[in-house]
């Protein structure tokens, strides 16, 4: 079993929807988590990290951590074409460790 | 704005050659990684750099991968023999790697590598 479970998907959704994008996880130890933005054939781009528990909110992107379930998400309000995109969970145990990634989301804004 | 260099974008090989990558990181930036990532899949750690020192290279297939970083600031990854197994983006990273707070890690374009 992966330390870092996602579903890849792929998630069509309507320009204007809200998505929602999950992982879980199994490791305690995680303590940073972060949300990332990968085009096709481009390197990962943080969108946002998190620190332990809580909710995070940058402009139409909010994250959510539950270490009581080992669950995170992501939130994007009024999705837009330009947010097609894998977006990738990673998580790590310390600021300066090595991210453990999930397999990535791929989504897909319609018009 | 600074950005993780890396070179070649695009490597096609034919299985028992020898391939090798370069990456330069963001000026400045303490600790360099690298990543592979298998079409489909998140990226995986191969090698970690504390400066020219390696942290962690458990995950790095020995026998046939190696990577360095001499004067701690730029890094090679060179795999010898490819395999086919090995066709792949493999993705840079660095963070300034000091203090307490967390250490965002910057990632080049990825060089991908197929295996012929």
């Amino acid at each position: 079993q992966k330390e870092v479970e996602q579903d890849p998907g792929p998630l069509s959704v309507p320009e204007g929807a809200i998505v929602s994008l999950n992982c879980t996880y199994s490791n305690s130890a995680f303590q940073y988590f972060m949300w990332y933005r990968q085009y096709s054939r481009k390197g990962p781009e943080l969108l946002m990290y998190t620190y332990s528990s809580g909710n995070k909110e940058d402009g139409r992107f909010t994250a959510q951590v539950d270490k009581s379930s080992k669950y995170i998400s992501l939130f994007i309000r009024d999705s837009q074409p330009s947010d097609s995109a894998t977006y990738l969970c990673a998580m790590s145990p310390g600021t300066a460790s090595k991210l453990t990634f999930g397999t990535g989301t791929r989504l897909q804004v319609t018009l | 704005e600074a950005e993780v260099a890396q070179s070649p974008r695009y490597k096609i090989t034919e299985k028992s050659q020898a391939v090798a990558f370069w990456c330069d990181p963001i000026s400045g930036h303490a600790t360099l990684y690298w990543y592979r990532q298998i079409l489909g899949q998140g990226p995986e750690l191969l090698v970690q750099f504390q400066d020219e020192s390696v942290v962690d290279d458990s995950q790095l297939p020995k026998d046939r991968f190696s990577a360095e970083r001499l004067k701690g600031v730029d890094s090679t990854l060179k795999i010898q023999p490819a395999e086919l197994g090995d066709s792949a983006m493999y993705l840079c990273a660095s963070s300034f790697g000091q203090g307490t707070s967390y250490n965002e890690q910057f990632f080049g374009p990825g060089t991908r590598l197929t295996v012929l």
